[in-house]
């Protein structure tokens, strides 16, 4: 079975610019969280979707979002980057019901830089 | 929220003994443990898991306690290779999150 797949792996944008961040999950799992990655912070819970809804949100603000396909795909934009948006950003996927009661998967991320 | 301290941050072994990691958390409505391993360039990786109702789970040369009372669990990991060097990250959640620790960056010196 196939793991969980992020794409692009790297990108580098400048501040102000906006970005998107594609994730496609375990084939039929699907939640899909987001986690911001930092030296700084660690791992921090972004969002998470369950049938093409955000089911859970973390403290971020509102320049960050996402969005669910009915494949269970998922994207998440983060718009007017800044220079501490710079990080890994981690897709994990689970099954359907939730994280006490079934693993998450993470991909292998998607690194960017903001300069 | 869920408030999870990991230690040490850097743990260096010499190959073939036992590497040890501790993790407290501050809600005791947590239910559920997870262990990630993360290597350079990739995604964490769940290494073993542990629940509540548990005190303990073993998978090969990787074992997991946990003491509700205390509000921690730990991690042991014996007869280190150099393949176990890496990030190890623990967690725990009640709902619908994980909080991860800082992480623990093992070295198994050969």
């Amino acid at each position: 079975k196939a793991g969980v797949t992020q794409t692009p792996r790297y990108l580098i944008k400048t501040r102000g610019q906006q970005v998107t961040l594609s994730c496609s999950p375990i084939s039929g799992h699907r939640s899909v969280s987001w986690y911001q990655q930092t030296p700084g912070q660690g791992l921090q819970f972004l969002f998470e979707y369950f049938s093409e809804t955000q089911r859970n949100k973390g403290n971020f603000p509102g320049r960050f979002s996402g969005r669910q396909f009915s494949n269970s795909r998922s994207e998440m934009n983060v718009s007017t980057l800044e220079l501490g948006d710079s990080a890994l950003y981690l897709c994990a996927s689970s099954g359907n019901r939730g994280v006490t009661s079934d693993t998450q998967y993470f991909g292998p991320g998607t690194r960017l830089t903001v300069l | 929220g869920e408030n999870v301290e990991q230690h040490p941050s850097t743990l260096s072994v010499q190959e073939g003994d036992s590497a040890v990691i501790k993790c407290t958390y501050s809600d005791s409505a947590s239910n559920y443990f997870p262990w990630y391993k993360q290597e350079l360039g990739k995604g964490p990786q769940l290494i073993i898991d542990i629940r509540s109702n548990v005190g303990e789970k073993k998978d090969q040369r990787i074992a997991v306690t946990l003491n509700k009372t205390a509000k921690h669990f730990s991690l042991h990991i014996t007869e280190t290779q150099p393949e176990d060097s890496a990030v190890y990250f623990c967690a725990a959640t009640n709902d619908y999150k994980l909080s991860f620790g800082a992480g623990t960056t093992v070295t198994v010196r050969a």
